[in-house]
């Protein structure tokens, strides 16, 4: 079965600083990877994919993530952290062709 | 261009009542899916629909809960003789072939 962990329920950084959210994956196959994001009441908003090609994907809010074979991972990156981008982030993989499996979440706290 | 939609936003009920929770997805998209998140989890597959026909219904946890989508557009998720364990974060999202599924905000199903 296709599995996501997020080893970090929480990540502090000082808004300016990069920061990273790690994913690491185990899949049979070649693994398709999302990222997601989720505000307060709000339903999870697409930030980016991995499919093939490219190891390093560029999404949405100057977000990135960079696809690793041999460490299994596939952590979320950006440069310059915002307030705004306090959020709780999703990694999933697609099981077969549509099921999503989603990792625990890890939520993420930029400090002004 | 409005997003997938979801109703109610909260939805408050006692234990061994029925309730429906609807979801309307992007114009179009032919595939919709239900997932179920629990408070500090990721959100978990519930149902698959490719129209109007359920293609795989094998994350549904019991027979008390049902889906249905009679016009290949709007959804409902049926529960019957809810349960305090039932209480979670109600997820729909849709898609239109490609990998990538768009979610709507959630229904907060609260068991009491």
């Amino acid at each position: 079965a296709q599995s996501v962990a997020q080893p970090e329920d929480q990540v502090n950084v000082a808004e300016g600083n990069p920061l990273t959210v790690k994913c690491t994956y185990s899949v049979s196959g070649n693994p398709y990877l999302f990222w997601y994001v989720q505000y307060p009441n709000r339903g999870l908003q697409f930030l980016l994919k991995y499919i093939t090609g490219d190891n390093l994907v560029k999404g949405s809010y100057g977000f990135e993530a960079e696809f690793n074979k041999s460490q299994t991972s596939f952590h979320l990156k950006k440069p310059s952290a915002l307030v705004s981008d306090s959020a709780l982030y999703f990694c999933a993989v697609i099981e077969g062709t549509y099921k999503y499996i989603f990792g625990t979440g890890t939520r993420l706290k930029v400090l002004a | 261009g409005a997003g997938v939609s979801q109703t109610p936003s909260n939805k408050v009920t006692e234990k061994g009542k029925y309730v429906e929770l609807r979801c309307d997805p992007i114009s179009g998209h032919t595939a919709l899916y239900w997932y179920r998140q629990s408070l500090g989890q990721g959100p978990e597959f519930l149902i698959y629909f490719q129209g109007t026909g359920a293609a795989d219904d094998s994350g549904l946890p019991n027979d008390r809960f049902f889906a249905v989508r009679p016009e290949g557009s709007v959804s409902t998720l049926k529960i019957q003789r809810t349960e305090r364990g039932d209480s979670a974060v109600y997820l729909c999202a849709s898609s239109s072939g490609t990998e990538t599924q768009y979610f709507g905000p959630g229904t907060r199903l609260l068991v009491l």
